[in-house]
């Protein structure tokens, strides 16, 4: 089965400048994940989707980040202005919710590398 | 959320077993215990998940405390290709932490030659 797929690879911009990272989940996940990951350290969840709706984004900085899921398939995460301290890989994820109310493995993409200078 | 506590790093020499340990005591009934895997420069990759009893599988063993407030995941024969950083998570299946997968710092396994 074809993975999460995840756009661009590699980004580098100036501060201020904006920027928007693309999500291809699995056929068939409803629900989407989006994470940051700074050098270092562990992935920090930003916001999650269950279909097209948010189910939590408490950690996404609302002031500059924003994130849409239309049609509840493909997401975008979106950065304006950035900042430098945003510089990080920029992961999203997958999984499948059946009706039993389980959530199965969730399926990373490669991420992308953000730079900012 | 619930926390996990892991150490922050362990050794192990190549065709050895590796116990990798992980605290919660705070676990509620509805926490399933999901141990996930980052190889360098790649995303997290998923290993194994248990409610109450052991979980076997190709990659590793779960072993679960039966207060659930702990568990050790198992590999049974370590490779080079298993360093990585592993990541012991809690994960609600209902209530409002539905589904989230929140990752801690993890425990950076070095596997020796």
């Amino acid at each position: 089965e074809a993975g999460v797929a995840q756009s661009p690879r590699y980004k580098i911009i100036e501060k201020r400048q904006s920027v928007a990272f693309w999500c291809n989940p699995i056929s068939g996940h409803a629900t989407l994940y989006w994470y940051q990951q700074i050098l270092g350290q562990g992935p920090k969840l930003l916001i999650q989707f269950q279909n097209n709706g948010v189910v939590d984004d408490s950690q996404l900085p609302k002031d500059r980040f924003s994130a849409e899921r239309l049609k509840g398939v493909d997401s975008t995460l979106k950065i304006q202005p950035a900042k430098l301290e945003d510089s990080a890989v920029y992961l999203c994820a997958s999984s499948l919710f059946d009706r039993t109310g389980i959530f199965s493995e969730a399926f990373f993409g490669q991420g992308t590398r953000l730079t900012v200078v | 959320d619930a926390k996990t506590t892991q150490p922050n790093s362990m050794e192990s020499n190549e065709e050895e077993p590796v116990h990798l340990p992980c605290n919660h005591s705070t676990i509620s009934g509805t926490d399933y215990i999901h141990w996930y895997r980052q190889l360098p420069s790649q995303g997290p990759e998923y290993v194994i998940h248990g409610l109450t009893s052991n979980v076997n599988n190709r990659m590793a063993s779960l072993a679960i405390a039966e207060d659930r407030k702990s568990s050790t995941l198992i590999l049974h024969r370590a490779t080079l290709r298993d360093a990585a950083v592993y990541y012991c998570i809690l994960r609600n299946a209902g209530g409002t932490s539905y589904g989230k997968l929140t990752f801690g710092q993890g425990t950076i396994l070095t596997v020796h030659p």
